[in-house]
């Protein structure tokens, strides 16, 4: 069975710092990844999506991501953070089955400071 | 484009009561799903429509939870009767194609659900 796993359930930086939110995944076959963010109030929103065409995944608001496949992992990076980055993260895999279902990994609050 | 709406966003209700969510998905996606996070875990899914029809409801916690989407447009999900454990946010999520594993689900803002 498809699981992701976020270390880190709250991750500190300083504006202008990188930001670094940590993904690994566990499956038996090529999985799908998906980023999304919630913002206070909000509804999550998706970042970016990996879908085995290039490994390093570009999304919204200057964020990457890169599927390894050695590491299993599916981190998420933005070179330098800004007060409006500050929110919730949710990376997840999407069960191999005949119709769509994400499962999430717990979470990861990003805070930043001035 | 409106998005995925969900009413309310906030209940308070009282172990034993009766409490119904409603979503509206986005317009034209054949796709619903419902998901819940309780406090501090992760984001489980509950169920999935396509259309009118319940196409996996693996992730419902027992029979006190009942979700309907009749016209295959809005969707309601029933909690009788709520106990503690129900507490949480109830998230739906719409998209397009069933089949596609990539497709991308926009999810609502949530309910939030307090059961004292």
């Amino acid at each position: 069975a498809q699981s992701v796993t976020q270390l880190g359930s709250h991750v500190s930086v300083s504006e202008g710092a990188l930001v670094l939110l940590r993904c690994n995944y566990s499956s038996s076959v090529p999985p799908y990844l998906f980023w999304y963010v919630q913002y206070p109030n909000q509804g999550l929103q998706l970042l970016l999506k990996y879908t085995s065409a290039a490994t390093l995944v570009k999304g919204i608001n200057g964020f990457e991501a890169e599927f390894k496949k050695s590491e299993t992992s599916f981190h998420l990076t933005k070179p330098s953070a800004h007060m409006s980055d500050a929110a919730e993260y949710f990376c997840a895999v999407s069960v191999l089955t005949g119709f769509q279902k994400l499962v999430f990994g717990t979470g990861t609050r990003l805070l930043v400071s001035p | 484009e409106a998005g995925v709406t969900q009413f309310p966003s906030h209940s308070v209700i009282e172990k034993g009561q009766t409490v119904t969510l409603r979503c509206d998905p986005i317009s034209g996606h054949d796709n619903l799903y419902w998901y819940r996070r309780v406090m501090g875990k992760e984001i489980k899914f509950l169920l999935h429509f396509v259309k009118e029809s319940k196409q996996d409801e693996s992730g419902m916690p027992n029979n006190r939870f009942l979700a309907e989407r009749t016209g295959g447009t809005y969707s309601t999900l029933k909690v009788q009767p709520a106990e503690l454990e129900d507490s949480g946010v109830y998230f739906c999520a719409s998209s397009q194609r069933a089949g596609d594993l990539t497709d991308t689900q926009y999810f609502g803002p949530g309910t939030r659900l307090t059961v004292l």
